[in-house]
């Protein structure tokens, strides 16, 4: 079964680092890009990025870009969404999906989310 | 960016009744569009791609279509478990942009 699971909760200060991950199972790694998505609580999704695990191509969303760092390790079959400094503003579920090509880009597999609070 | 707009952004609706959500893009995008489906609490599911085609185990229920920039999910005879936010997404241009979402809830 493909399966993609994510880490656990975080609470985190402002300014703190942070590297959440995604697990993937049951497919190719290399095969499918894989992306992220943000939810803040009670909002609509937000498209923030994919890379492929191939050639660790990567593209942001312009919101994203220099915000955040997306990346993968192709031993463990595992992206990750990194942060240098957060704010009080990345609060929310954060989602990681895999892309289908042969579905147009859509996201047709996704993680369970990860929920980042960050508060002094 | 391009930009999608949905409408309504809620609805309320019986069980059985045929729903119809509209995502409009800003500008053309073919048939570069998928809807999600997403419950409280859960991850988005995805619904359909490429505007019309339907993704393994969805019901058949569920349709999509297009005519230029305006695209439209409908529900044929909404059920229980059809209530939850829908989202459209384009993927002609990144970054790929997703719709505000559709509340539907019960009447």
């Amino acid at each position: 079964e493909v399966q993609l699971v994510q880490s656990g909760p975080e609470v985190k200060k402002p300014g703190e680092s942070l590297k959440i991950s995604c697990q993937t199972v049951g497919y190719i790694f290399t095969n499918y890009w894989i992306g992220w998505v943000r939810q803040v609580p009670g909002k609509g999704l937000e498209w923030m990025g994919i890379m492929n695990p191939d050639d660790s191509e990567t593209r942001y969303s312009p919101s994203f870009q220099g915000q955040v760092t997306i990346s993968a390790d192709r031993s463990i079959t595992t992206g990750y969404l990194q942060w240098s400094s957060l704010r009080a503003t990345d609060t929310a579920m954060y989602y990681c999906a895999r892309l289908s090509s042969v579905k147009g880009d859509a996201f047709d597999i996704w993680g369970q989310g990860t929920l980042v609070t960050v508060s002094s | 960016a391009i930009q999608l707009t949905q409408s309504p952004s809620s609805l309320s609706a019986s069980i059985g009744d045929r729903v119809i959500i509209t995502c409009r893009a800003s500008q053309g995008i073919s048939t570069a569009l998928a809807w999600y489906q997403q419950k409280p609490g859960k991850p988005p599911k995805l619904l359909i791609y490429y505007a019309f085609s339907l993704e393994s185990g969805v019901p058949s229920r569920f349709s999509g279509s297009s005519s230029g920039t305006d695209f439209t999910l409908t529900i044929s005879s909404l059920q229980p478990e059809d209530f939850a936010t829908y989202y459209c997404q384009q993927f002609n241009t990144h970054p790929f942009t997703f719709g505000p979402g559709t509340k539907v809830d019960i009447k």
